[in-house]
Parts: C-alpha cells; sequence; structure tokens
C-alpha cells in the first residue's frame, strides 16, 4: 500500500462543473502539499496547510488530520485547470537518513476539463 | 524572481558518457533536492542537500552525485549515463524540510 494515495487517478470533467480529487496518508506528516503540473510543464506548488482549508482564487484545500485525508476543490472548473494534480506529504523534519526531509508523492490525479 | 532555474531543458545522452544537470536557486533556501520523475512511478528524491557543503543520498541516489559548494547551486552528475536513467529530472528548494516546495521547470533527459 502506498503511503500517500490520490484517487482517481483520472478525471474528466466539463466546464463550470465542481471537482474534487483526494488525498489519503499513511505516513506522519507536519503538513500536505498540492502540486499542479500542466503537460510538459513545470510542477508549480498550490497550497501546503497543515489544518482547516486554505482558498485560493477557484481552488480550495481542506485537510483532515485525524482521518490523514485532504481534499483539493476546483469551482465553476475551466479549460486550463487541465493538469496533473499531485498531493505529496513531508516526512517530519527529525527523521534520519534517507527519509529526512522526504516527500512522499501521490500518483497523481491527471484531470481534462472540457470546454 | 527567478526561483529555482534548471538547466537545460531538453538533452540526449549516449550511453556511457557523463553530464551535469544544473540547479540555481535565488530565495537564500537551505534545502534542495533532486527529484526524477517517471512515469507510474511518480517523482522519486535522488539526492538533497540540507546546507551548503551537506549532502545526501535520497532513495534512488546510484549513478548520480551532488555537490553543493554554496546555498544557490545544487548540480547533479550522471557518471556514466545508462538508458535506465531517461527520466524527466527536476530540482527543488524550500526554506526549510517539509516548508512550501518551489520546483524548476525540469529536465528531460533521454540516454540512447
Amino acid at each position: 500500500k502506498n503511503e500517500v494515495e490520490q484517487s482517481p487517478q483520472n478525471l474528466t470533467a466539463q466546464e463550470g462543473e465542481f471537482i474534487t480529487i483526494n488525498c489519503s496518508y499513511s505516513v506522519g506528516i507536519s503538513a500536505l502539499h498540492w502540486l499542479q503540473q500542466h503537460p510538459g510543464g513545470g510542477i508549480v506548488s498550490l497550497f501546503m496547510l497543515s489544518s482547516g482549508k486554505k482558498k485560493h482564487g477557484r481552488l480550495i484545500a481542506t485537510i483532515n488530520i485525524q482521518e490523514k485525508h485532504s481534499s483539493l476543490h476546483i469551482t465553476a472548473s475551466h479549460p486550463r485547470d487541465s493538469a496533473v494534480y499531485i498531493c505529496a506529504a513531508p516526512s517530519f523534519p527529525n527523521a534520519g537518513g534517507t527519509s529526512y526531509g522526504k516527500l512522499t508523492f501521490g500518483q497523481g490525479t491527471i484531470l481534462t476539463v472540457h470546454p | 524572481n527567478a526561483g529555482v532555474t534548471q538547466t537545460p531543458k531538453f538533452h540526449i545522452l549516449k550511453t556511457g558518457q557523463s553530464m551535469t544537470l544544473q540547479c540555481a536557486q535565488d530565495m537564500n533556501h537551505g534545502y534542495l533536492s533532486w527529484y526524477r520523475q517517471d512515469p507510474g512511478m511518480g517523482l522519486r528524491r535522488i539526492h538533497y542537500s540540507v546546507a551548503a557543503g551537506i549532502t545526501d543520498k535520497g532513495e534512488v541516489p546510484d549513478g548520480y552525485n551532488v555537490s553543493r559548494s554554496n546555498t544557490e547551486d545544487f548540480p547533479l552528475r550522471l557518471l556514466s549515463a545508462a538508458p535506465s536513467q531517461t527520466s524527466v529530472y527536476f530540482c527543488a528548494s524550500s526554506y526549510r524540510t517539509g516548508g512550501e516546495a518551489f520546483f524548476g521547470q525540469g529536465t528531460r533527459l533521454t540516454v540512447v
């Protein structure tokens, strides 16, 4: 079982739809990252959150530390939102060796929004 | 702000050749790391550095070397390229471990 799991792996939506991507993790974390990667492009950090909810434009990220679950929501989706969305969980800073500062990534969710 | 700059963006290398992927950040971040991204494998950490002069291995370090002589630069060296090193490489920085991560645009490397 992967330490960070995302669902769904693929998501197709029509423009304007409300979208939810889920991330569950089994590692102990200090915060959770949501990243965005456009086809052939670089990786952009969308959110880093350790509790509650964060909002940026049409993007909302929530996290429930007790349940080890986070969600990324996109309201009024648009074709330019088409990208791969990745959640990542960092190891606790005091973990040693190869796990020190390690980000464990989910497999990513491929989102396609049609006009 | 440049953020994290990676060069080159694309490169084709022959088996057995060596090369250096460059990573430079201008945010005075202490923590830098190199990842490779492969289909179906996600992103995996190759090497990382918590400060100038300090580097350590990630989960897939074999065939790669790094050094950190200053805060800004963190080059990744392929010692003797193999087709298995065909991948997209990302450099990432953060102010501290576990902090918000800033990624470079990636280097798409093909080893033939």
